[in-house]
């Protein structure tokens, strides 16, 4: 069974501090990896799709990288609105109706 | 802006009610998702739709229906709601995969609660 597990479950980060969220992933065959933020009582927002090992996206202050193995991503002297929790997914190696495994997330919090 | 539109952002409910969540994409999506999310146990997967009529469950089907007769709309039922289905509902829509996989996304969800 396909495993996404982020880490850490949770950061508090001063502004400016700049730090980095992990994703790790067993899956064979990946066909994308996907971040996306969410912010309390909302739906998920995407951010980045990363297909194979070496790509990099960049927005704003985030940047997010992929290799065999994981994710990263990197959030760049993070400001208060950064404040939220940041989600990776990964789809099933097969089958049609690309479902979706989420990681349970990493609430990031970023204080003055 | 392409859009997935939940009807509520908050209901109360009592226990045994049958209770409907629509959600409606605008982007002519195959495939259409719920998932219930709740602290510490992340999204989980209810039911998804891969076309008009089309349903198959998810991980957590038990308690729930869904029901999908346009393709722009699928709409989750609690058949007789319990305090154990107090939750975040999230509906999300996307294309079907093809050599790669497309991303979701997302409706604002629906704040549920049972009392």
């Amino acid at each position: 069974e396909d495993q996404v597990t982020q880490s850490p479950e949770a950061l508090r980060l001063q502004e400016g501090e700049s730090s980095s969220l992990n994703c790790s992933y067993t899956v064979s065959g990946l066909r994308g990896l996907f971040w996306y933020r969410q912010d309390p009582g909302k739906g998920p927002e995407f951010l980045f799709t990363l297909y194979s090992a070496g790509e990099e996206k960049e927005k704003e202050r985030l940047k997010a990288t992929l290799t065999k193995k994981e994710s990263f991503l990197h959030i760049t002297a993070p400001k208060p609105e950064d404040s939220a929790t940041y989600l990776c997914a990964v789809p099933e190696p097969t089958g049609g109706g690309n479902k979706l495994t989420f990681g349970t997330g990493t609430q990031l919090k970023v204080e003055l | 802006d392409v859009k997935v539109t939940q009807s509520s952002r908050y209901l109360v409910k009592r226990t045994g009610e049958k209770v409907f969540l629509e959600c409606v994409q605008d982007m002519d999506h195959e495939n259409m998702f719920w998932y219930r999310q709740d602290p510490g146990l992340g999204l989980r997967l209810i039911y998804f739709s891969y076309d008009v009529k089309m349903k198959e469950k998810g991980d957590i089907p038990e308690g729930y229906s869904v029901s999908r007769e346009k393709k722009e709309r699928f709409s989750l039922i609690l058949e007789s709601a319990s305090t154990n289905q107090t939750s975040m509902y999230l509906c999300a829509s996307t294309y079907p995969p093809g050599g790669k996989s497309y991303g979701y996304t997302f409706g604002s969800g629906t704040r549920l609660t049972v009392v």
